[in-house]
This record gives C-alpha cells, sequence and structure tokens, in this order.
C-alpha cells in the first residue's frame, strides 16, 4: 500500500455481483490494517479493521481477508449496491504505539446498476 | 454521536495570505491527526498530537505550516504565508486512545485553493 504516484486503479462491478478489492503493502512489521471508503467530498470513512493475528474478519457484507506471508490484503464486498460506488482505500501501521498510518493508493470501485 | 467536525468546508484565498483551519475531535477521544489530500500525492500525515502534545510533525511540509492543539476539544492547521501548492483537501482525524490499533475517524475535510 504505498501511496505513491497516483493513478488510481478502478474496478467496475454489476449490482448485486460481489466485488474484491486487493491491497499489497511492504513493511513485514506491519500488524494492524483498516480499510476505508471515501465517497465524493467526504473524508474516509472506516469499515473495517483486522490485527495481524487473525487472518479473516468479517463484518456487514464486507470480508477482510490477511495473507502475512505474501504481504497481501483484500476487502470483499458481497451483494453490491449502488452506494457501495467509492474509493477504497487500505491503511497499515507498525504500531508499536506508533499511530502513524500509510495508506494506499486507493481503489475507485464503480457499481453498475 | 458527532463525528468529527471541521471548518470552514472550502476556503479560497488569495496566495500570501494566511489560512486557519480548523477541527473539533469526537468527544473523548485522545488522539488528533492532520492529512492533507492531493491527486499527485494522495492522503499524506501532516502532524498527529497525543493528549494535546505534538507527537511527530515529521510531515509538515515547511515552516510555513504550523498546527496547535489547546486543549482536547480544539485544533488548528495554519498556513502563513499561503502558496498555490498548498491547494489541497485538509483532513483531521481522530482515535479513540493513544496506543494500540484503534482506527481513526475522519472528518469531512477543507477543500483548500490558494489562488
Amino acid at each position: 500500500g504505498e501511496s505513491v504516484g497516483l493513478h488510481l486503479p478502478t474496478l467496475s462491478v454489476q449490482e448485486g455481483d460481489n466485488s474484491i478489492i486487493n491491497c499489497a503493502y511492504s513493511n513485514s512489521a506491519s500488524d494492524y490494517f483498516i480499510w476505508y471508503k471515501q465517497e465524493s467530498g467526504k473524508g474516509p470513512q472506516f469499515i473495517i479493521d483486522i490485527r495481524s493475528n487473525m487472518d479473516k474478519r468479517q463484518g456487514q457484507r464486507v470480508t477482510v481477508l490477511l495473507n502475512k506471508t505474501v504481504k497481501h490484503l483484500s476487502l470483499q464486498i458481497a451483494a453490491t449496491q449502488p452506494g457501495d460506488s467509492a474509493v477504497y482505500f487500505c491503511a497499515e501501521t507498525a504500531n508499536f504505539g506508533n499511530e502513524k498510518l500509510t495508506f494506499g493508493t486507493g481503489t475507485r470501485l464503480t457499481i453498475i446498476p | 454521536d458527532a463525528g468529527v467536525i471541521q471548518s470552514p468546508r472550502h476556503e479560497v484565498t488569495e496566495m500570501g495570505q494566511e489560512v486557519t483551519l480548523r477541527c473539533k475531535p469526537i468527544s473523548g477521544h485522545n488522539s488528533l491527526f492532520w492529512y492533507r489530500q492531493t491527486m499527485m500525492r494522495g492522503l499524506e500525515l501532516l502532524i498527529y498530537f497525543n493528549n494535546n502534545v505534538p507527537i511527530d510533525d515529521s510531515g509538515m511540509p515547511e515552516d510555513r505550516f504550523s498546527a496547535k492543539m489547546p486543549n482536547a476539544s480544539f485544533s488548528t492547521l495554519k498556513i502563513q504565508p499561503s502558496e498555490p501548492r498548498d491547494s489541497a483537501v485538509y483532513f483531521c482525524a481522530s482515535s479513540p486512545r493513544t496506543g494500540r490499533d484503534q482506527p481513526q475517524h475522519f472528518g469531512d475535510g477543507t477543500r483548500l485553493s490558494i489562488l
């Protein structure tokens, strides 16, 4: 999830289908991960988080998967709705008393009606 | 519950002017963060406070930028003098307490345009 350069990856999904948004991170010391959703004109909104001692966590219609071996994080959104259209960011921190988050570049998700 | 409140929502001013952005964190949150978001650089952390004390200001671009947190419910980010390259969306975020595994909650930002 390095935040450099900003050609935003895009993903278009049919309404009602599932979507998967991926994020690669580079810091092997990262131990806490968060997914945020940002709609136009608004701030990033917390969706779900996961600690490094877990490999899966589920919320309402969302699931986060963590693969520490390959330093990969994914966000699965089930039964997508038009309101899911937004930019999704992953964020990570090596949180040993340090709260600095490193944000990825983001993925723009568009739900096709 | 009220979220993080930022003001103004939009600011347009001429270069050289002083700009002050304001933030009210969520009540009870001990940590406050200022970010800047641009198309070129994405979301960048500028500075963060724990219990009103600045902890890390390594992201502050230069001496023209300063931030204060006089009490637990208010923070300001000031740019003086402002330049066109400061144009961006500035976000404030807060989190419940210091230490591990606390998600940050963001305000809706101040869109700053320096002419």
